[in-house]
């Protein structure tokens, strides 16, 4: 089956400062990738997605490229903003049957500082 | 318009007591998913609702594990006899179709928090 393994955090960062999450997946067939994110007291939203090879998806000044030689999606942020604190949950999908069911990361909290 | 409701957002229960989640999903939202977030782990798919067809229980853990879905609307998932492997997040989701990831969007709620003691 399918799995995501993401880095560990958490991640704590100045704002202005370059993000770089870890992504890597495993998976038969051509999954599509995923970053949701999860504000405060807020449920998981979607993010990003890319859902095939060398796609890149981006979003809010986000971004991740779909590299299916490195099986990875990281995501990557050029200069933080004390709002981007959050949990990063990164996630993949079948490409087959149960193409519904989404396979997540441990996620990755990320806290911005002033 | 509103977003995935779950309720109760926590639950703190005894060992060996049953306990119901639910979750009122997005209005015109055909699919609902059910995951759980134990601590330090990834979200685990339970189980999949779409219109009238058969759900997905392919996720659930045990047999101690059951939801239902009324219609298009809200849906329970009942732990009987919980054990405190179950305590974790309970988090619910619905989308427009239920068709691939890729192209029909998951919305998801805020998440149960679950402590069994």
């Amino acid at each position: 089956g399918n799995s995501v393994t993401q880095m560990e955090g958490p991640v704590t960062l100045s704002e202005e400062a370059f993000l770089t999450i870890n992504c890597t997946y495993t998976a038969t067939g051509y999954p599509s990738l995923f970053w949701y994110v999860q504000y405060p007291g807020e449920g998981l939203q979607l993010l990003l997605k890319a859902t095939k090879a060398d796609d890149k998806g981006s979003n809010k000044g986000f971004e991740a490229t779909y590299r299916k030689e490195t099986t990875s999606f990281h995501l990557e942020k050029g200069s933080v903003q004390v709002s981007d604190s959050a949990v990063y949950f990164c996630a993949s999908s079948y490409s087959g049957a149960g193409s519904y069911q989404l396979t997540f990361g441990k996620g990755t909290k990320l806290s911005v500082i002033p | 318009g509103a977003g995935v409701s779950q309720s109760p957002s926590n639950k703190v229960t005894e060992k060996g007591k049953d306990v119901e989640l639910r979750c009122d999903p997005i209005s015109g939202h055909t699919a609902l998913y059910w995951y759980r977030q134990r601590l330090g782990q990834g979200l685990e798919f339970l189980i999949y609702f779409q219109g009238n067809s058969a759900p997905d229980k392919s996720g659930l853990p045990s047999d101690r594990f059951s939801a239902e879905r009324t219609g298009e609307s809200v849906s329970t998932l009942t732990i009987q006899r919980t054990q405190q492997e179950d305590s974790a997040v309970y988090l619910c989701a619905s989308s427009l179709s239920g068709g691939r990831a890729r192209t029909d969007t998951q919305y998801f709620g805020p998440g149960t928090r679950l402590t069994v003691l």
